[in-house]
């Protein structure tokens, strides 16, 4: 249980097109999803999360208007790169979470999206 | 505020070779802790966590964690090292009482020697 899907795996874009990534719990209604950056070598930093219905909550320094990302649905959320660039071009990640009875609402991710903008 | 600190970004054992992978935390409330696992161009698995309870925690794949408060520390280990257990390591805190709102470390890359 608890399997979190992202679409597409894998994407190339050209410079100024924009991109839209979603992310989808498989089995489970998730009330908070989150989204990640990931480069090279180098850590996940958090972008963003968000509550079914509400609006994300960004990081700072994230840029809300570039990386849009709604929360339509307990099963989807979606992460539009708009006017992507090349320095855009990064993993990333989503992850889900849902109120658990132990009281640890774990985080389930999905398998990442390489985007690679030319 | 909640950090992580990975200690050696990347760690090089023999096959059946004990694993030790170190992680420090900070955090100004009692933490959650987990260890996740990263195959390239792959999501996080969860390895295991720490809520509350006993300190020694077990996880898949034949890793535990020992949380240790007095040191600030959550180190990773498995007793012999296998092939498969090539990959990418994050150490991660929580302060939550449920995983939101994870702190990554930066990570520790294993290689196992055959």
């Amino acid at each position: 249980g608890a399997v979190v899907s992202q679409h597409p795996s894998r994407v190339i874009c050209k410079s100024g097109t924009s991109v839209k990534i979603e992310c989808r719990s498989l089995d489970f209604q998730a009330t908070t999803m989150f989204w990640y950056r990931q480069f090279p070598k180098k850590s996940l930093m958090l972008m963003a999360t968000s509550n079914e219905g509400s609006k994300a909550t960004y990081e700072q320094g994230v840029e809300k208007d570039k990386f849009l990302i709604n929360h339509a649905s307990l099963t989807l959320s979606t992460l539009t790169v708009t006017s992507a660039h090349p320095e855009d071009s990064s993993f990333y990640i989503c992850s889900a979470s849902h109120a658990g009875t132990s009281g640890s609402n774990e985080q389930f991710f999905g398998p990442g999206t390489r985007l690679t903008v030319l | 505020a909640q950090s992580v600190t990975q200690l050696g970004s990347h760690v090089s054992v023999s096959e059946g070779a004990l694993v030790l992978l170190r992680c420090n935390y900070s955090s100004s409330v009692p933490p959650y802790l987990f260890w996740y696992v990263q195959y390239p161009n792959q999501g996080l698995q969860l390895l295991l966590k720490y809520t509350t309870g006993a300190t020694l925690v077990k996880g898949i794949n034949g890793f535990e964690a020992e949380f240790k408060k007095s040191e600030t520390s959550f180190h990773l280990t498995k007793p012999s090292a296998h092939m498969s257990d090539a990959a990418e390591y994050f150490c991660a805190v929580s302060d939550w009482g449920g995983a939101n709102n994870l702190f990554f470390g930066t990570g520790t890359r294993l290689t196992v020697i055959p």
